[in-house]
């Protein structure tokens, strides 16, 4: 079956450390994954998706296949980086995008 | 409208009533989506509709929950017999077409409180 898994719900580190939200998959087929982004009070939104191969905000993710992993790095965070990320996955040709719990980045000044 | 419009933002309810909530989609997309957001549970999928076919129900809890599609526009996602673990952010989204999430856009939700 198909698994997300975020181990951290909270993550908080300082203004300009890096940062890594974790995030495994379970699953046997090819994956498509997500990391989405809910800021305080606004809506979930699509802040990247693993085909792009695209840095977002500073942010990027690699899939590890071979570790079945794609967690989202970011070399320098900002205090506007605090907000709910889920990461998620959606199988080719499916609908169903499967959440993980989430994780909370908190970035302290 | 410019974005997926979730009605009511909030909803407080005893427990054992029936609730309804809407959601109005992007005008002209196909899919619809509904998901339940609960605290340290992520969103949960809970049904799915595109087009003109048959929804795929497989993600609701219960048969107390069920959902319609009007005109291939507007859903609403009815809960009966309201339970306190019904409780959570129903969220609501829709894309262009099935399966291609970087054209998914959610609604601001409906937080769902049963007391």
């Amino acid at each position: 079956a198909q698994r997300v898994t975020q181990p951290e719900k909270l993550l908080s580190v300082f203004k300009g450390a890096p940062v890594e939200l974790k995030c495994n998959y379970s699953y046997s087929g090819s994956p498509e994954l997500f990391w989405y982004v809910q800021y305080s009070r606004q809506r979930l939104q699509l802040l990247l998706r693993h085909i792009s191969r695209e840095s977002i905000k500073g942010f990027t993710a690699d899939l590890n296949k071979g570790e079945t992993s794609f967690h989202l790095k970011k070399p320098f965070a900002q205090e506007e980086d605090s907000a709910m990320y889920y990461c998620a996955l959606n199988q080719f040709g499916s609908y169903k995008l499967i959440f993980g719990s989430g994780t909370r980045l908190l970035v302290r000044p | 409208g410019a974005g997926v419009s979730q009605s009511p933002s909030n909803k407080v309810t005893e427990k054992g009533k029936d609730v309804e909530l809407r959601c109005d989609p992007i005008s002209g997309h196909t899919a619809l989506y509904w998901y339940r957001q609960s605290l340290g549970q992520g969103l949960e999928f809970l049904i799915y509709f595109q087009g003109n076919s048959a929804p795929d129900k497989s993600g609701l809890p219960s048969d107390r929950f069920s959902a319609e599609r009007t005109g291939g526009s507007v859903s609403t996602l009815t809960i009966q017999r309201t339970q306190q673990e019904d409780s959570a952010v129903y969220l609501c989204a829709s894309s262009s077409r099935g399966g291609s999430f970087t054209e998914a856009f959610f609604g601001q939700g409906t937080r769902l409180t049963v007391v």
